[in-house]
Formats: structure tokens, sequence, C-alpha cells
């Protein structure tokens, strides 16, 4: 495609539900991050990904918050057992090659958990 | 201590003003610093980046660095309404193993007709 798609857009949940949540990134892309955006806040790191190799999820809140990108392209965020605080925009972003010079990101899941 | 501090504002000019953005890091070994902006309900939109100190200009938006004072800045010269957005300031080793950009808190600007 020709930017970086994530979905659904929006999500609410019920506190205690599992979520996923989906990422297409550029076709070709081969690094692809996750961030969590606070409201009013900047993006903070959570996952990268270099191909199908999740290199660093050094950012993942708690053991509720799980990864994957399994033919590396793809890539899913799962957060079981959802709580309020979890209530945050999830932004995906992918660029070409390692690193993060240029990361193209989708426009976010916001999720809600109520 | 954050390890980029962004000024916090929100932001109100007039159309055709200059604007000036501003953030300081703490970790000397950062040698990226980008800028991204925001519109509302939309993901971040890469401006520029600069290596490095120095400028780095693009049509109306300059990017400083000051590499001694770990201090970057975004100038945007005779903004204009569509310039409405929230700015966030970002930075990136460049070299070891972390390989993800650290944020500012963005600052929200809105350019009044």
């Amino acid at each position: 495609g020709a930017g970086v798609s994530q979905s659904p857009r929006y999500k609410v949940a019920k506190r205690g539900q599992d979520v996923a949540l989906r990422c297409d990134p550029i076709s070709g892309h081969v690094s692809l991050f996750w961030y969590q955006q606070a409201l009013g806040q900047g993006p903070e790191f959570l996952t990268y990904f270099q191909n199908e190799a999740q290199l660093d999820k050094s950012g993942l809140p708690s053991d509720r918050f799980f990864a994957e990108r399994p033919e590396g392209s793809v890539s899913t965020l799962k957060i079981q057992r959802t709580q309020q605080e979890d209530s945050a925009v999830y932004l995906c972003a992918s660029s070409l090659v390692q690193g993060n010079t240029e990361a193209f990101f989708g426009q976010g899941t916001r999720l809600t958990v109520v | 201590q954050k390890e980029v501090e962004q000024d916090p504002g929100p932001l109100s000019v007039p159309e055709g003003a200059i604007v000036s953005l501003n953030c300081t890091y703490s970790n000397s070994a950062f040698q990226y610093f980008m800028w991204y902006r925001q519109y509302s309900r939309k993901g971040p939109e890469l401006l520029m980046y600069t290596y490095s100190s120095g400028n780095k200009e693009d049509g109306r938006f300059t990017a400083q660095v000051d590499k001694s004072s770990k201090y970057i800045s975004l100038f945007i010269r005779d903004s204009q309404p569509s310039d409405s957005a929230t700015y966030l300031c970002a930075i990136y080793p460049g070299s070891g193993s972390a390989r993800q950009l650290t944020f500012g808190s963005g600052t929200q600007l809105t350019v009044l007709p």
C-alpha cells in the first residue's frame, strides 16, 4: 500500500478483555516499531522488529503486552486483560532499512478501556 | 530527568509570524535530531532531520541543532493556518543497539488567520 495501515482505527474494550491491533507496514520495509501515545504526550517506544525478529521489547509495559510479526510483514500487538491505564493511541511505524531516521507512521489505533 | 524535554506550549500566533519550537536533550551520544508534525487524530509525519550540529533548511522550515548545549530548535517562517498541529522533536542515537526514536511531549501550535 501507499502508507502504513493500522486497524481498527478505534477500539473500545471492557476492562479485562483481550485486544489485537494490526499493522500493515509499507511493502518491503524491514524495520517495524510500535509506540504508545498517551493523551497530550509524545509517542513512547514499545517494541522493534527487524523482519520477523523481535530485536527489542524493552518498552512493553507488562507481560500482558505481546507483539509478533511472523512473516516479516504484518504485525499484531496483543494486549491481554486490558486495564484502564492501557487507554492510549497505539502507533505503528516502518522504515526501509535498519534504524529509524526516516520512519513512516500509521494513523494509529485509539484504544479506550472502559 | 526525561531524555528529551520539550517546551509544552500551547502556542498561538497570528498568521505570518515566525514560530520557534524548542527541545533539550540529556544524552550527548544522540546523533540524529528529528522534527515530526502531528495533525489531530493522525500519525506523526516526518518534517526534517539533522545529523549532528548545524542548520538545515527546507522551505519555510529551519531545524537547528547545538550539540554543545544539547538544544534543538525548529523555526517556521511566514506561518500559515495549515501549520496548526502538534510538533514533536525526536532524537535517535544512530549507533549501538537501540533503534527507536525518543520523543518530546509535543508543542501544540495554532496559527490564527
